[in-house]
């Protein structure tokens, strides 16, 4: 069973609408991110969460929010999808030894 | 400001070679490096850390070197697999900042 689980797995929506990407973890960690991956852009961090309580901006975080739910589930959403949101989006989870372990992706595409 | 870049984008071995992926940092202050694995369509997958008190570690097939002098980072797979045909990619850790800096990735293909 995947430690690190993402709904859904792909995506194709049109511009202007909410999309909401979830990430759930069985891990334990109190860590969690949202990255996205883009061809020649390596992966980027949006939003980082240390625990329930905690929520931080990462580099790219305009146009997108977040939400911790519990320590296993951290949300990511765009309130109005637009077309270079279009990208492979990660999520990943970490202990307090730094190392972080990404799930499977969610492949969203705005039209 | 902080980067974290590989040499090359991309890296072709014959199947059962050694293969070697460079990784170049940029800030002395980081005290962990990680190297990931990425296959198509699929997250990155941890392969082996290394903190920055040691030069050399070693996993199954896999060895990292870290070179603090120069700031350089490699990653050896020795007897490469076809399964070794992925993306490989280095992230920087910074101490308390809890934060990765990833480079770009190299694609290896292994060929038959």
């Amino acid at each position: 069973d995947a430690d690190v689980t993402q709904t859904p797995r792909n995506r194709i929506t049109k511009t202007g609408k909410r999309i909401m990407l979830e990430c759930s973890q069985t891990k334990g960690h109190d860590r969690m991110y949202w990255y996205r991956q883009d061809p020649g852009l390596g992966l980027r961090l949006i939003y980082y969460s240390f625990d329930v309580k905690d929520i931080n901006k990462g580099e790219i975080s305009d146009g997108y929010s977040v939400s911790r739910q519990a320590q296993a589930k951290f949300s990511l959403s765009l309130e109005s999808a637009i077309p270079n949101q279009t990208a492979l989006y990660f999520c990943a989870t970490s202990d307090f030894l730094h190392t972080q372990y990404f799930g499977p992706g969610t492949r969203l595409t705005v039209l | 400001g902080e980067s974290v870049g590989l040499h090359l984008p991309t890296l072709s071995v014959q199947e059962g070679d050694n293969s070697i992926i460079n990784c170049a940092y940029s800030n002395s202050a980081s005290d962990y490096f990680i190297w990931y694995k990425q296959e198509s369509g699929k997250g990155p997958q941890f392969i082996i850390d290394i903190r920055s008190n040691m030069d050399k570690r070693q996993g199954q097939r896999v060895t990292v070197l870290l070179n603090k002098t120069v700031k350089h980072l490699s990653l050896q797979i020795a007897a490469t697999q076809p399964g070794d045909s992925a993306v490989y990619f280095c992230a920087e850790g910074i101490q308390g900042a809890q934060k990765l800096v990833f480079g770009q990735g190299t694609r290896l293909t292994i060929n038959p």
